[in-house]
């Protein structure tokens, strides 16, 4: 069974600095990886859409890579900024599925 | 539309009452999915549509859950005898084809709290 987990749960940090996000998954057979952005409320905004055969994509200042043998993803952020806070889900598409599994996302806090 | 809508944005409703989520996919979007996400969680699949045929509803909880779309465009999701454990956010996304590559990209949700 797929299970994709994020590290940390939550994180704070003052404008400017670079992050990254971990986001970890059990099983590699899957189509592909996205990221997204939910903001208090809201519904999610994707940010990066990673296909398998792909190892990284990029969008103004983030960047996503994918590592499927191993599990992993993460999403950099370059000098964050206060409207950066948000939370941030990853999530996969296993193969012969339609549905995506998520992971329970990072809470990201940028403070002035 | 420009994106996925929902309709209510919150519904309030007491158990055992029916009620009734509606989405509105991106205008040409073939795939609809239904998601239920719970306060700290990710969200989690109930049903996807190809067409307007269920074509996976295995994330379906019970039987008190059922959705429809009926002209392949608009979906309801319905809940019977809804009960407090139902409460939750109710997301919706569609994508362009079933196309396993395809990005889905969601609606803003409807918060569904159950007194």
């Amino acid at each position: 069974k797929q299970e994709v987990t994020q590290i940390p749960a939550a994180l704070s940090v003052p404008e400017g600095e670079n992050l990254v996000l971990n986001c970890s998954f059990t099983d590699s057979a899957i189509y592909n990886l996205q990221w997204f952005r939910q903001d208090p409320g809201k519904g999610l905004t994707s940010l990066l859409l990673i296909q398998s055969s792909q190892r990284e994509q990029t969008s103004g200042r983030l960047n996503a890579s994918l590592d499927k043998s191993s599990g992993r993803s993460t999403l950099y952020i370059a000098a964050s900024q206060p409207g950066d806070s948000a939370t941030y889900l990853c999530a996969v598409r296993p193969y012969n599925t339609d549905k995506l599994i998520f992971g329970t996302g990072t809470r990201l806090q940028v403070f002035p | 539309g420009a994106g996925v809508s929902q309709t209510p944005s919150n519904k309030v409703t007491e158990k055992g009452k029916y009620v009734e989520l509606r989405c509105d996919p991106i205008s040409g979007h073939t795939a609809l999915y239904w998601y239920r996400q719970s306060l700290g969680q990710g969200p989690e699949f109930l049903i996807y549509f190809q067409g307007t045929g269920a074509a996976d509803d295995s994330g379906l909880p019970n039987d008190r859950f059922f959705a429809v779309r009926p002209e392949g465009s608009v979906s309801t999701l319905k809940i019977q005898r809804t009960e407090r454990g139902d409460s939750a956010v109710y997301l919706c996304a569609s994508s362009q084809t079933s196309w396993a590559g395809n990005e889905q990209f969601f609606g803003p949700g409807t918060r569904l709290t159950v007194l």
